[in-house]
């Protein structure tokens, strides 16, 4: 079952913030989070492996709530540069079981 | 970063003839490959898992006759899509996870564009 993300679209002015949850039914082992442009392959952003681990890259960062099986994407002082489809990846299993489902995917577009 | 190569990039092909597609990590070894497609504004839709010499693992509702998938040493897996007909038109993406533990990453390759006609 692919996680579920919120919200679906935003669109941001720059130099505004915003927020990307992605939340699981099922225990997740690991968070992945990846940027796709129109028409490309997804661009991987960050992973978090454990509870309460919290990455930053630039101004985007995420959290990782391992109780609550939830991970939020954290964008701030969102550049045009940011626009694109964000998508958080959910990886189960270990070894050779595991994989990876990726949510629906927020579209985030900003604007001047 | 490490890089994946997929190839080809773009593919046009008759209906009822078969392609395969390639995926390389060109600098690391992946004993673990991912398959993807992905319609036109929906999200990567996980077909099956690639594990180096052993059998593909395949979602449900996944074909694994028609979409055979060999990943026979750690740095190749392909994905032979078997008499193709235009609804597996799509973009199908391959992931290859390196690194263990605190240090895996998942790195995507370019993607190919499969058109059927």
């Amino acid at each position: 079952q692919q996680p579920v993300q919120s919200p679906q679209a935003v669109i941001l002015r720059e130099g505004e913030d915003a927020v990307i949850n992605c939340s699981s039914s099922k225990a997740l082992y690991s968070v992945h989070w990846y940027r796709q442009k129109h028409g490309e392959a997804p661009v991987f952003l960050m992973i978090l492996l454990k509870g309460g681990e919290q990455k930053g890259h630039e101004k985007i960062s995420a959290s990782f709530n391992e109780k609550k099986q939830q991970s939020s994407l954290y964008l701030t002082a969102s550049q045009l540069s940011y626009s694109g489809t964000y998508f958080c990846g959910a990886r189960t299993g270990s070894g050779g079981y595991q994989k990876v489902t990726f949510g629906i995917g927020t579209k985030l577009q900003v604007i001047p | 970063g490490a890089v994946v190569s997929q190839h080809p990039s773009w593919v046009i092909c008759k209906s009822g003839t078969s392609v395969k597609i390639e995926c390389r990590s060109l600098d690391f070894q992946a004993t673990t490959m991912f398959w993807y497609r992905q319609f036109p504004k929906q999200s990567l839709m996980l077909m099956a898992t690639s594990n180096e010499g052993s059998k593909a693992t395949y979602e449900q509702g996944v074909e694994k006759d028609k979409f055979l998938i060999n990943h026979a040493s750690l740095t190749l897996s392909t994905l032979t899509v078997t008499s193709a007909h235009p609804e597996d038109s799509s973009f199908y993406i391959c992931s290859a996870l390196t690194g263990q533990g605190a240090y895996t990453e998942a790195f995507f390759g370019q993607g190919t564009r499969l058109t059927v006609v």
